[in-house]
Formats: C-alpha cells, sequence, structure tokens
C-alpha cells in the first residue's frame, strides 16, 4: 500500500530563512507527487506536482521541489520565506496509471511558522 | 470564479441529528471527493463520484451517504451524527483523463458533533 511521511509536524523559521519540508514516500512504482499548501481557514491549494521528466519542478509562490528516487523523497523547499507563507503544507502520492484522484494519499501535513 | 462552494461553512449537530453538506463545483469536472481532514491524519476520502451518475466509497464511508445531483452538485449526508464525524469537511473536484490532474478544494464545512 502506498504511504506518505511527512516527519515533520511544525516547523519555524525567520522570514528571509530559507526552507526545506521533508516528505518521504512508499510506493511500488513511480508515483505521482503532490505539494498542496492550506491556509488558516482555507482550503488546500496545489503548490506543485511531479509524475515525470526533471526531477526539479517548479511550483507557485517561488516553491520548488526534488523528486530523489533513490531517497524515496519529495520535498519542498524555497530560499526564502516570506510571512504569508505560514500555512499548512501537505505532501500527497498517487498511481500514475490512474485518471482519476481517489487513490491519492495524503500525508499528515507540516505546519509552517514565520517569525519576523 | 467560484470554483468549488460548500455549505454551511459551520454547523454545531447534536448527536442523532442528521445534516447535509452541500457542495458544487463550476468547472465542468467530472469528478467530484468529500474528503475530512482531522488532526494529525491528514486528509482522508470519505466518498468520491468519478462521475455524473456513479458514486464509491472511500478510505473512511462508515456513518456518511452522498448523492451526486448533477454534473455539478455533489452533497454529503450524515444520518445520525456521532461526536467521532467532529471534524473539517472539504468537497473538492478534478477533470477527468489527464493524469495527475488537479483537484480543486472548496474553502472547509467545520462540523461539531455534541
Amino acid at each position: 500500500a502506498q504511504s506518505v511521511t511527512q516527519p515533520d509536524i511544525h516547523i519555524t523559521v525567520s522570514e528571509g530563512a530559507s526552507l526545506e519540508l521533508r516528505c518521504n514516500y512508499s510506493y511500488g512504482a513511480t508515483p505521482y507527487l503532490f505539494w498542496y499548501v492550506q491556509s488558516p481557514g482555507q482550503g488546500l491549494q496545489l503548490l506543485l506536482k511531479y509524475f515525470s521528466g526533471d526531477t526539479l519542478v517548479q511550483g507557485i509562490k517561488g516553491f520548488e521541489a526534488e523528486f530523489k528516487r533513490s531517497q524515496s523523497s519529495f520535498n519542498l523547499r524555497k530560499p526564502s520565506v516570506h510571512w504569508s507563507d505560514a500555512a499548512e503544507y501537505f505532501c500527497a502520492v498517487g498511481p500514475i496509471s490512474n485518471f482519476g484522484n481517489e487513490k491519492l494519499t495524503f500525508g499528515t501535513g507540516t505546519r509552517l511558522t514565520i517569525i519576523p | 470564479n467560484a470554483g468549488v462552494t460548500q455549505t454551511p461553512k459551520f454547523q454545531v449537530l447534536k448527536t442523532g441529528q442528521s445534516m447535509t453538506l452541500q457542495c458544487a463545483q463550476d468547472m465542468n469536472h467530472n469528478s467530484m471527493y468529500w474528503y475530512r481532514q482531522d488532526p494529525g491524519m491528514g486528509l482522508r476520502l470519505i466518498y468520491y463520484s468519478a462521475s455524473e451518475g456513479t458514486t464509491d466509497k472511500g478510505e473512511v464511508p462508515n456513518g456518511y451517504n452522498v448523492s451526486r445531483l448533477n454534473k455539478r452538485e455533489f452533497s454529503l449526508r450524515l444520518e445520525s451524527a456521532a461526536p467521532s464525524q467532529t471534524s473539517v469537511y472539504f468537497c473538492a473536484s478534478s477533470s477527468q483523463g489527464v493524469p495527475g490532474n488537479t483537484i480543486y478544494f472548496g474553502e472547509g464545512s467545520w462540523l461539531t458533533v455534541v
């Protein structure tokens, strides 16, 4: 069965500092991988996704993620965080052969706090 | 540009009461979903509808029913609410036939069962 692990429940960084959020997955084949962001009181919004090609994926809001097959990881990075990046971040994995999203598995999330 | 709209935003129910969460999308998507979000559990799929006229169980369907009223609307019903159903509920939609298609989420419905 597929699974997603986000080992950090809560991360605090200073505004302007770099950020890396960790995501490890378990899946038997090449998966689809996603990062979603949830601002307080809001639904989830897609940041970026990977399913093939270049292993470094660019997303919205200046975020990027790198797929490392050997480490089963898909870590999210941003060079310089802004106060508006404070939110909860979810990694998700799904089978590449599925045209719908009913097989998507979400991680438990990492809450990001930004300090001035 | 509404996207996915769900109502109500907040609701308090007594144990045993019933209620329906309404959801509508204006993106002409075929697939719609209901998730629940609980602390430390991430999002878990309750039910989904791959297309108009079809519904299927997700990971945690017990205690819920759904209706895909038409292509736009997908409702979630709690027939006899229990405290374990206190959660934040998200409706979502996506197109079909495109690998890795994006899921679009509503803003959530906060449900408390006392």
